[in-house]
């Protein structure tokens, strides 16, 4: 069955490491997305891509890179990682290019930066 | 921009009987899309019901329904008959309609969330 997944699962790290986390999806979907989600503020978007060498900032980009090189993979970087990047990270998807659709989710990421 | 209001932080809902979630938003889109998702202990989001506002008739998916209401930006989520696995954060989001990909975002927009408890 076609999923999206995520890895790892679990991440400890240091304040200042660089950091990333995978999202892998097998529907072909072109659309994909990075979410942020913390107490007290739902999920927010950290960057999103409409397909190949795509990439868009959302709205709580700063401190976060990704890059679309396939159809299926949008990993997300933390190029410095700091204290206020502790949270858990979605990955998402929508099958098509840039219009409106259902956007599937992945299990999650749980961060914590020390 | 677009904003999404939960105003029901938690609720509570004795089993088999029928909850009604709340859910308000603000938007200058004529055209757009709403959506329920459901997230478990298990932290997975999981859709729920999808509603297209250029859609009159309400969206139901088995036991979970909406009332949707355009002119008051209002999309509630009634679950009937409530089960145990019912028990979840569900959250309410928002999407403007794009066809554009080359300018516009096709992202969703959330509410904070509702944490309901189904008690047996």
């Amino acid at each position: 069955d076609a999923e999206i997944t995520q890895s790892p699962r679990h991440k400890i790290t240091e304040t200042g490491r660089q950091v990333t986390l995978a999202c892998h999806q097998t529907w072909n979907h072109n659309n994909m997305f990075w979410y942020r989600q913390d107490l007290g503020h739902g999920l927010r978007l950290i960057h999103y891509s409409y397909g190949v060498q795509d990439t868009n900032k959302g709205e709580v980009s700063d401190g976060y890179s990704v890059s679309r090189s396939n159809t299926e993979d949008l990993p997300l970087t933390l190029e410095s990682a700091a204290s206020s990047q502790t949270s858990v990270y979605f990955c998402a998807s929508s099958a098509v290019r840039g219009r409106t659709d259902t956007q599937y989710f992945g299990p999650g990421t749980r961060l914590t930066v020390l | 921009a677009q904003t999404v209001t939960q105003s029901q932080p938690e609720m509570s809902v004795q089993e088999a009987e029928t909850v009604t979630l709340s859910c308000t938003y603000d938007t200058s889109e004529s055209n757009y899309y709403l959506f329920w998702y459901k997230q478990p202990p298990s932290r997975q989001m999981i859709l729920v019901i999808r509603q297209e506002a250029y859609k009159q008739q309400n969206a139901t998916e088995n036991r979970f329904s909406v009332n949707f209401q355009k002119a008051a930006k209002s999309f509630s989520l009634k679950i009937s008959d409530s089960q145990l696995g019912d028990t979840a954060m569900y959250f309410c989001a928002f999407m403007k309609h794009v066809v554009n990909y080359g300018g516009s975002q096709g992202n969703l927009i959330f509410g904070k969330g509702t944490k309901l408890s189904v008690k047996p």
